[in-house]
């Protein structure tokens, strides 16, 4: 069963800066079988990224994703209050098919 | 704009079966367009797992750690897909979603339901 290593655990940045999440996993991943999601309290996730690095549909250009194999980035360019909230990575085609980071939570310094 | 919105009992004895429903409005038909309709569930304060999909024409893939108790059906002509667990417990208790994959390699889930707290408890 593949893992995938979300860190840190928590990231404590000011608005404005940049902030860079690492996602790993245990095994190489299929090409373009990453995704990062937001999830805000109480709401659920919302997808920004799939395929490694291609934006979903609405998602502000502050956001990209990068990586292959099993080392993915995801960075916000500069960090706007709205974007305090908890991010996951996911991959596709391993077992079990679908599986999630267990997250990074960005928080206000 | 398709919509999901799952429904269900918010509170599910231990050993009793649990079964929610996820309606889909706006959109087409469910079973057209290639989609995959899953449910993913979310432990209190914890990360996301992926329970299972069911796929437009009806087949299933289900997680392997929960493939014994979980049953995903789908009823087109009312928008809705369904999950059965089985001899639920504690361990069961979680925010439960409903989300799409809207499969032409997107391989990531771009519309979630809301999602309905289920507490397992006697």
């Amino acid at each position: 069963e593949i893992v995938l290593t979300q860190s840190p655990g928590t990231l404590s940045l000011s608005p404005g800066e940049r902030a860079t999440l690492s996602c790993r996993a245990s095994q190489s991943l299929r090409s373009g079988s990453l995704a990062w999601y937001q999830q805000k309290p109480g709401q659920a996730p919302r997808l920004l990224i799939y395929g490694a690095s291609s934006r979903a549909t609405g998602v502000p250009d502050r956001f990209s994703g990068s990586g292959s194999g099993t080392d993915f980035t995801l960075t916000i360019g500069r960090l706007e209050p709205e974007d305090f909230a908890v991010y996951f990575c996911q991959q596709y085609g391993t077992s079990p098919l679908y599986s999630f980071g267990q997250g990074t939570k960005v928080e206000i310094k | 704009q398709v919509q999901l919105q799952e429904s269900g009992p918010g509170v599910v004895k231990p050993s009793e079966t649990l079964t929610l429903t996820c309606n889909v409005s706006g959109g087409g038909s469910i079973i057209s367009g290639g989609f995959y309709w899953s449910w993913i569930r979310q432990h209190p304060g914890k990360g996301l797992e992926w329970i299972g999909y069911i796929y437009y024409s009806g087949s299933t893939y289900l997680n392997p750690s929960l493939k014994s108790r979980v049953t995903i059906s789908l009823d087109a002509p009312n928008k809705q897909f369904s999950l059965r667990v089985t001899s639920v417990t504690a361990a069961d208790t979680a925010v439960y979603y409903c989300a799409r994959d809207s499969g032409l390699g997107l391989k990531a889930f771009d519309i979630w339901g809301h999602g309905t707290m289920v507490t397992v408890s006697s």
